[in-house]
């Protein structure tokens, strides 16, 4: 059985103080990777997508790396704004062909106090 | 280009209810994924439709069950409503889902089911 396990659960920075998420995952074949963001009341909003172990992702003061156990969400200086739940998912090679749907992990709720 | 759409937003039944809930993809998406989401167990997959058939399926019961359109818009019917059906589903549609590589899934804003 495929799972996902996220730490913290949660975490509080100061403004501008740099910080790691963990995504820890057993899959039986790994077929990507993915991180979303979700903020109260709303649908997770899609950040990355990795597909194999070594392979680095950015956008603006997120960094998303991958091995073959474990991922890290890398916060760099981050914002209030970047205050969310951070959910990470696994789909594995179905047995039947094609994909299985995501396997999530609870998330780690990211509080940035100003 | 407009994203996941979820009608309804909000909804309240009763025990023992059936209830429908609809999903509009992204235009030229094909794919159509529900997931639950509760505070106790997170986000669960429930089902994936791709041209009007089942491709996946989670691990629930047979009272969760869908259905996809020729247009590609989804329905997902919860029959004999029981307390622990209340949680927030959530749509999402890829361009092909599971059937060849690796898609990825954007969400809709989700229908949040109280059941009484």
């Amino acid at each position: 059985e495929d799972q996902v396990t996220q730490s913290p659960e949660a975490l509080r920075l100061q403004e501008g103080e740099s910080s790691s998420l963990n995504c820890s995952y057993t899959v039986s074949g790994l077929r990507g990777l993915f991180w979303y963001r979700q903020d109260p009341g709303k649908g997770p909003e899609f950040l990355f997508t990795l597909y194999s172990a070594g392979e680095e992702k950015e956008k603006e003061r997120l960094k998303a790396t991958l091995t073959k156990k474990e991922s890290f969400l890398h916060i760099t200086a981050p914002k209030p704004e970047d205050s969310a739940t951070y959910l990470c998912a696994v789909q594995a090679f179905h047995s039947g062909g094609g994909a299985d749907g995501l396997t999530f992990g609870k998330g780690t709720h990211l509080i940035i106090q100003p | 280009k407009a994203g996941v759409t979820q009608t309804p937003r909000y909804l309240i039944k009763t025990r023992g209810q059936q209830v429908t809930l609809s999903c509009s993809p992204i235009s030229g998406h094909r794919s159509v994924s529900w997931y639950q989401q509760t505070p106790g167990q997170g986000l669960q997959f429930l089902f994936e439709y791709f041209s009007e058939t089942q491709r996946n399926k989670g691990n629930f019961p047979g009272r969760f069950s869908g259905r996809q359109f020729s247009n590609s818009r989804s329905e997902m019917n919860v029959s004999t409503l029981e307390l622990g059906d209340s949680a927030l589903y959530l749509c999402a549609s890829s361009l092909v889902g599971s059937g060849s590589g690796t898609d990825t899934q954007y969400f809709g804003p989700g229908t949040r089911l109280t059941v009484l």
